[in-house]
Order: C-alpha cells, then sequence, then structure tokens
C-alpha cells in the first residue's frame, strides 16, 4: 500500500527558508492530490497546501504566499518550501495523500522542525 | 474560514462506555465533506471517517459518524484502552480546508 516519508533539515534558522521533501513508496503519484499539514505542539492541524499530480496547487491563504510546493513524478516525490520563517513555524509537518472528497490518507509518519538561531 | 469547534474538551470514559464527539461548523459544511481522525500520542493521525459518515478501510465499526450542514458527531461504541486519543474533524467543502481544536479521549 501507498506509504509516505517526510525528510529534511530539523532546524532552521529565523527568516531562512524550510525545505521538505516527501517521498512516495508502494504507489504511484500520477493521479490524487498531494498535501502538506503542519502541527505546532500541543496545538491542532493545519493545512498547508496541496499539489495536484497534473502540477496545480493550491495553498491556505493564512501562509501569506510564503508556501510553494511542488511535485517530481519521475521521483516519485513533492516538496514543500516555506520562505521568511520565523518560531511560529515551529511545529511537526505532515505529508498525506489528500483524496480529495474522502480526507486525507494515508500519513507520513512526521518531521519535526524547529525555528531558532 | 470555516471553524470547526470541537466539544468536549476532554472525554473521560471507562471501557466499555460510549463516547460521543461533537463538530459544529460556523458555516455550512458542502456536500457534508466532513472526515474526523484519530492521533494517537507521538503518532499521525489515521483518517477514521470521511463524507460524514463513511468509514475509512479498516477501521471497525465501533466508530460512526454523522451529522450534516454545521452539526457532526463521531461515535465510539464499547470504548477500548486503545481509543485513547486526540479526535481531530476537519472539513473539505469549503476553501480553506479547516482542522478543529480537537477532543481528547480519556479512559479511566
Amino acid at each position: 500500500q501507498v506509504q509516505l516519508q517526510e525528510s529534511g533539515p530539523g532546524l532552521v534558522k529565523p527568516s531562512e527558508t524550510l525545505s521538505l521533501t516527501c517521498t512516495v513508496s508502494g504507489g504511484s503519484m500520477t493521479s490524487d492530490f498531494w498535501s502538506w499539514i503542519r502541527q505546532p505542539p500541543g496545538k491542532t492541524l493545519e493545512w498547508i497546501g496541496y499539489v495536484h499530480y497534473s502540477g496545480s496547487t493550491s495553498y491556505n491563504p493564512s501562509l501569506k504566499s510564503r508556501a510553494t510546493i511542488s511535485r517530481d513524478t519521475s521521483k516519485n516525490q513533492f516538496s514543500l518550501k516555506l520562505t521568511s520563517v520565523t518560531a511560529a513555524d515551529t511545529a511537526m509537518y505532515f505529508c498525506a495523500r489528500d483524496l480529495a472528497a474522502r480526507g486525507f490518507d494515508p500519513w507520513g509518519q512526521g518531521t519535526l522542525v524547529t525555528v531558532s538561531s | 474560514e470555516t471553524v470547526l469547534t470541537q466539544s468536549p474538551g476532554t472525554l473521560s470514559l471507562s471501557p466499555g462506555e460510549r463516547a460521543t464527539l461533537s463538530c459544529r461548523a460556523s458555516q455550512s459544511v458542502r456536500s457534508s465533506y466532513l472526515a474526523w481522525y484519530q492521533q494517537k500520542p507521538g503518532q499521525a493521525p489515521r483518517l477514521l471517517i470521511y463524507g460524514a459518515s463513511s468509514r475509512a478501510t479498516g477501521i471497525p465499526d465501533r466508530f460512526s459518524g454523522s451529522g450534516s450542514g454545521t452539526d457532526f458527531s463521531l461515535t465510539i461504541n464499547r470504548l477500548e484502552p486503545e481509543d485513547l486519543a486526540v479526535y481531530y474533524c476537519q472539513q473539505y467543502g469549503n476553501s480553506p480546508l479547516t482542522f478543529g481544536g480537537g477532543t481528547k479521549v480519556e479512559i479511566k
């Protein structure tokens, strides 16, 4: 079955760019939507955005255009870049397959990113 | 954006009891596009229910969802110790997608 795994630096300095990659195994990315979701410590979940296999994207307006999600179907990966990070961006970052009308399933295990100098 | 308010914040019940969790939306959720997730400590969320009442693959029938419009609920029958978790509702009928604040289920 489809499995997802996040990877990337666990520590990012303020004002720099957070970059994460999600690798999809056990299936192809040539269908569905693929999303990034984050969860600050002790808080609820926040949808960041998605990339469709066609390359089209959609983002949460709360991120004020700081997020960019792209995909590389040849590598079965999709990526997140978040610019101008602050301490408020410290969170567990999850990638997930977005089944549109059927919710997010499955999820990656998550990767903790801390923004600190 | 559509704000989802979950109640209660914490539910403490004994094994075998029934848990009823509420999720209220600030505006009607289009096409009942409402999902429920279970997040156990230290784990990623797991999809339980989509479309307000459809169980995801592999989810036991102890879990059921209902509701429409602005009021939704998740019922867990015959609570088991392994049901200890935070449960989140999420709507995907209105943009942007939003999650509720969660209900923590404790097992006495």
